[in-house]
């Protein structure tokens, strides 16, 4: 079974601090990887991507990608109270479709 | 800037009716999928389709379902015959060749 864990959360942390999402996942055919940020009743927006391992950065988010460990993780610096949503990663294999498998997200909450 | 968009917003409907959910995908992409969220649960994958064709389905997306792309624009799931364990937040989501996906603001589906 191909699966992406996460920890649920809640993640809390205090306005200006650096919050960090762990993900780690399965299937080592694995090639791509994408932070999601979902608020509630709402569909999940790009945070970013990342394809190689090592960091990329964009803006406060900071992604980082260990295939050898089959972990990826997500760095926010300077957390803003509008940060406070869920996180989702999602992974995809190199197959005809595709698809994204998901994690089950991580509640993160910024208190001001 | 181009968005994936929904429609209907909300459905409500009785236990072994047919739904169509719509969806019209980004205009230049080429793939298309269509994910459900059950309340409180993770992001899970039901279709892919490219070149008029579906090229990869979950276990979820048995006879009871089916997708359509009637036209140049529109992208449709069909239930045929709705369950009460089908209620759930329905995303489409499309894609260019490059892997990011982007993700409709969703149909959020209530069989009673």
């Amino acid at each position: 079974q191909k699966e992406v864990e996460q920890n649920s959360g809640p993640l809390s942390v205090p306005e200006g601090a650096i919050a960090s999402l762990n993900c780690t996942y399965s299937d080592r055919g694995s090639q791509s990887f994408f932070w999601y940020r979902q608020y509630s009743g709402k569909s999940p927006e790009l945070i970013m991507s990342i394809y190689s391992n090592g960091d990329k950065e964009d803006g406060r988010f900071t992604a980082q990608l260990n295939k050898a460990s089959q972990y990826v993780s997500l760095l926010i610096r300077d957390s803003q109270p509008s940060d406070s949503a869920t996180y989702l990663c999602a992974v995809t294999r190199y197959n005809y479709g595709q698809n994204f498998v998901f994690g089950p997200g991580t509640r993160l909450s910024v208190l001001p | 800037e181009p968005e994936v968009t929904q429609t209907p917003s909300h459905q409500v409907t009785q236990m072994g009716q047919e739904v169509i959910l719509r969806c019209v995908p980004i205009s230049n992409h080429l793939y298309f999928y269509w994910y459900r969220q059950i309340l409180g649960q993770k992001v899970e994958f039901l279709v892919s389709f490219y070149n008029n064709e579906i090229s990869e389905k979950s276990e979820i997306f048995d006879d009871q379902f089916s997708v359509e792309r009637p036209d140049g624009s529109n992208f449709t799931l069909k239930i045929r015959s709705t369950k009460l364990e089908d209620s759930a937040m329905y995303f489409c989501a499309s894609k260019e060749l490059q892997e990011t996906q982007y993700f409709g603001p969703g149909t959020r589906l209530l069989v009673l």
